[in-house]
């Protein structure tokens, strides 16, 4: 079944350490992948998106993420994180047909230390 | 553009009550998708539409869900009746034909049933 898996349920990192979020997924193509970033109370804010081509995506707030096909992963990194940046990420997907809705992860708590 | 717009923020009501859930997309976005968002199971997709037309409504979770959309600017998620479990963070999302845009969140609504 197709599905995506963020192992880590909540990570806790220093302000200024660098950060990487897991995220696996299980499908028999390429699907689409998406970092999603949710702050308490609030809706879900695109961080980010791989369809194809480079491996490697920038995105916004100075995130970026790798997709790895021989991993069936897509992590996301930053390398200084800010105590804004404190939230629940989702990493989600969608069929290489773009056909259907989308997949998400259980998500990852992030929490800053000061 | 005002992005996608839900309403209400917050509803509380008491079971046995009919619920109704409104979006509005954004203009020209052909696809319009409901999540619901709980600490159980995470954020689940329950149905989506394109241009209008309800293309997949396997993630309804019983008959006392129903959904509609008339017009492309407007969209209801309708709960009759009301129970306690339905309590949850209902979400509405809209996308373009071309994915690469990525799908656009609206801010929820978190219901209560009491």
């Amino acid at each position: 079944a197709q599905s995506v898996t963020q192992p880590d349920i909540h990570i806790t990192v220093s302000e200024g350490a660098s950060l990487e979020l897991r995220c696996n997924y299980s499908y028999g193509a390429t699907p689409y992948l998406f970092w999603y970033v949710q702050s308490p109370g609030q809706g879900l804010q695109l961080l980010l998106k791989y369809f194809s081509g480079d491996t490697l995506v920038q995105g916004i707030k100075g995130f970026e993420a790798e997709f790895k096909r021989s991993q069936s992963s897509f992590n996301l990194r930053k390398p200084s994180v800010h105590w804004s940046d404190a939230a629940e990420y989702f990493c989600a997907f969608v069929s290489g047909g773009g056909a259907d809705g989308l997949t998400f992860g259980k998500g990852t708590h992030l929490i800053i230390q000061p | 553009d005002a992005g996608v717009i839900q309403s209400p923020r917050h509803e509380v009501t008491e079971m046995g009550q009919e619920v109704t859930l409104r979006c509005k997309p954004i203009s020209g976005h052909d696809y319009l998708f409901w999540y619901r968002q709980t600490m159980m199971r995470g954020l689940e997709l329950l149905i989506y539409f394109n241009n209008n037309v309800p293309i997949d409504d396997s993630g309804m979770p019983e008959d006392r869900f129903s959904a509609k959309m008339p017009n492309a600017s407007f969209s209801t998620l309708k709960i009759q009746p009301s129970e306690p479990r339905d309590s949850a963070v209902y979400f509405c999302a809209s996308s373009p034909l071309n994915r690469n845009y990525g799908y656009t969140f609206g801010s929820g609504t978190r219901l209560t049933v009491v």
